[in-house]
C-alpha cells in the first residue's frame, strides 16, 4: 500500500486477555517504530526495529509487552494479560534508511493507529 | 537528547498568521529541528525540517536563529483545518534515531 497500515483500528478486550496489534510499513522502509498515546498525552516510545532486529526496546513498559518483525516488513506488538492502564492508541511509524551507513532521513510516516480499550 | 519546550496551547482566528516557538537550549551540533502535525484520531504527519536559517515549503516556514537554541514554526493565514497538535523535535536523523515527542502545542483556530 501507499502508507503505513495498522490493524485492528479498534480493539476492545477484557482485562487479562492477550492482544496482538499489527503494522504493515511502507515498502522499503527498514526502520519501524511503535509508540503509545494515551488520551491528551504526547507519544510514548515503545520499541524501534532496524530490519528484523530491535536495537532499542527501552520503552516497553513491562515484560507483558513484546514485539517482533519478520521479513523486514510486518511487525506485531503483543500485549499479554492486558490491564486497564494499557488502554491507549498504539501508533506505528516507518522510515527510510538512507545510505550504507544506515543514516535515517528522520521523517516518520505514521499509521492511523490501533485504539485499544481494556475493560 | 536535546530537551524541547513549547507552549501547551495556543488560540488563533482564521486568516491570521500563527507562530509557535520551541526552545531547545542544549541542541547538539549535528541535530536537526523537525516539526510534526497531529489531527485528532490520526498519527502525526511530518511538516518541515531544518538545520539553520529559514526553510519554507507549501505548508509552513521554519525560522532558526544563528544560535539554534530556539526555532519558530510559522503557519500563514490559518484556517479551521489547521486545528491540531504541533510537535517540535530535535535530533540527528542518523544511526539509531529515536524521535522523541513531547506534549506538543495544541492549536485551536476559531472562526
Amino acid at each position: 500500500g501507499a502508507g503505513v497500515s495498522q490493524s485492528p483500528s479498534n480493539k476492545v478486550t477484557e482485562k487479562g486477555k492477550d492482544v496482538e496489534l499489527r503494522c504493515d510499513p511502507i515498502s522499503g522502509h527498514t526502520a519501524l517504530y511503535w509508540y503509545r498515546q494515551s488520551l491528551g498525552q504526547g507519544l510514548e516510545f515503545l520499541i524501534y526495529f532496524q530490519g528484523n532486529s530491535a536495537p532499542d526496546k527501552s520503552g516497553l513498559p513491562s515484560d507483558r509487552f513484546s514485539a517482533e518483525r519478520t521479513g523486514g516488513s510486518v511487525s506485531t506488538l503483543t500485549i499479554q494479560r492486558t490491564q486497564q492502564e494499557d488502554s491507549a492508541v498504539y501508533l506505528c511509524a516507518s522510515s527510510l534508511v538512507r545510505g550504507t551507513s544506515g543514516t535515517n532521513t528522520g521523517e516518520l510516516f505514521f499509521g492511523e493507529g490501533s485504539r485499544l480499550t481494556v475493560l | 537528547l536535546a530537551k524541547t519546550t513549547q507552549p501547551i496551547s495556543m488560540d488563533s482566528y482564521e486568516g491570521q498568521e500563527v507562530n509557535i516557538t520551541c526552545s531547545h537550549n542544549n541542541i547538539a551540533t549535528n541535530d536537526y529541528i523537525t516539526w510534526y502535525q497531529q489531527f485528532p484520531s490520526q498519527g502525526p504527519r511530518f511538516i518541515i525540517q531544518g538545520y539553520k536559517t529559514k526553510v519554507t515549503n507549501e505548508v509552513a516556514s521554519l525560522f532558526i536563529p544563528a544560535d539554534r537554541k530556539s526555532s519558530t514554526l510559522s503557519l500563514p493565514r490559518v484556517s479551521l483545518s489547521d486545528t491540531a497538535v504541533y510537535y517540535c523535535l530535535v535530533g540527528f536523523p542518523g544511526g539509531s534515531y529515536i524521535p522523541t515527542f513531547g506534549r506538543g502545542t495544541s492549536l485551536i483556530v476559531h472562526p
